[in-house]
């Protein structure tokens, strides 16, 4: 148990629908990461907030958006879906400055997103 | 990041020691190295990291060559519960923005 909690757990879409994924952090934890992981391969970065801010993303269209809120929590927003969409959507949280060099992430369990 | 290379698979018999090697040649002096695993169905889980000293903790043991070019992940009497994916990272600039490989897939057997 990582504190990391995730909703929903699974949802089917159709293509061009929204989704909207959400995550609550750990307590005390103002950065909050978003990874995206396909079937059979690892986690990859997708954006990082701290303290309200995106701060940091990886290579992802506009169409993966982001919001975190006062209490830290945090939402994953993905327009115009696309079936290469289909995906676990993890969230990490992680305490202190966001940049710091050292320190374990805490991930949740994850959203799979499936678009058909 | 740097560039790590970790072999796909492994096996270990339950109750003996699983050494995981990973390569990081083109480490520099100021990147750490992690290690995540992730059991199926679930998020990563944060093991391990070190920057030139060997690290242990209850998890695990974490041996980095003097040159840092490679380490070894051990767990020293491994169980089925092990069984997982493991995810050797030596992130660039901070530890919150991973890149994760393909890591190397652990099954422990009885």
């Amino acid at each position: 148990e990582t504190g990391v909690t995730q909703s929903p757990t699974h949802l089917i879409k159709t293509r061009g629908q929204q989704v909207t994924l959400r995550c609550s952090s750990q307590s005390g934890h103002n950065t909050v990461s978003w990874y995206q992981q396909a079937l059979g391969q690892g986690p990859q970065f997708i954006f990082q907030y701290y303290r309200e801010e995106e701060n940091g993303r990886g290579n992802f269209p506009p169409r993966f958006s982001g919001l975190q809120f006062p209490n830290y929590s945090s939402e994953l927003n993905v327009n115009a879906l696309e079936l290469d969409d289909s995906a676990l959507y993890l969230c990490a949280s992680s305490p202190g400055r966001s940049g710091s060099h050292t320190g374990e992430l805490f991930f949740g369990e994850g959203s799979r997103l499936t678009v058909l | 990041d740097a560039k790590t290379t970790q072999p796909p698979s492994m096996d270990c018999a339950e109750g003996r020691a699983a050494n995981l090697p990973c390569n990081h040649s083109t480490i520099s002096g100021n990147e750490y190295v992690y290690w995540y695993r992730q059991i199926h169905s679930q998020g990563p889980q944060y093991i391990i990291h070190g920057l030139k000293n060997n690290e242990t903790n209850e998890m695990a043991s974490l041996i980095i060559t003097e040159d840092r070019k490679s380490s070894t992940l051990i767990l020293p009497h491994a169980t089925l519960r092990d069984t997982a994916v493991y995810y050797c990272i030596a992130p660039t600039g901070t530890a919150s923005k991973l890149t994760f490989g393909t890591g190397t897939r652990l099954q422990v057997t009885l």
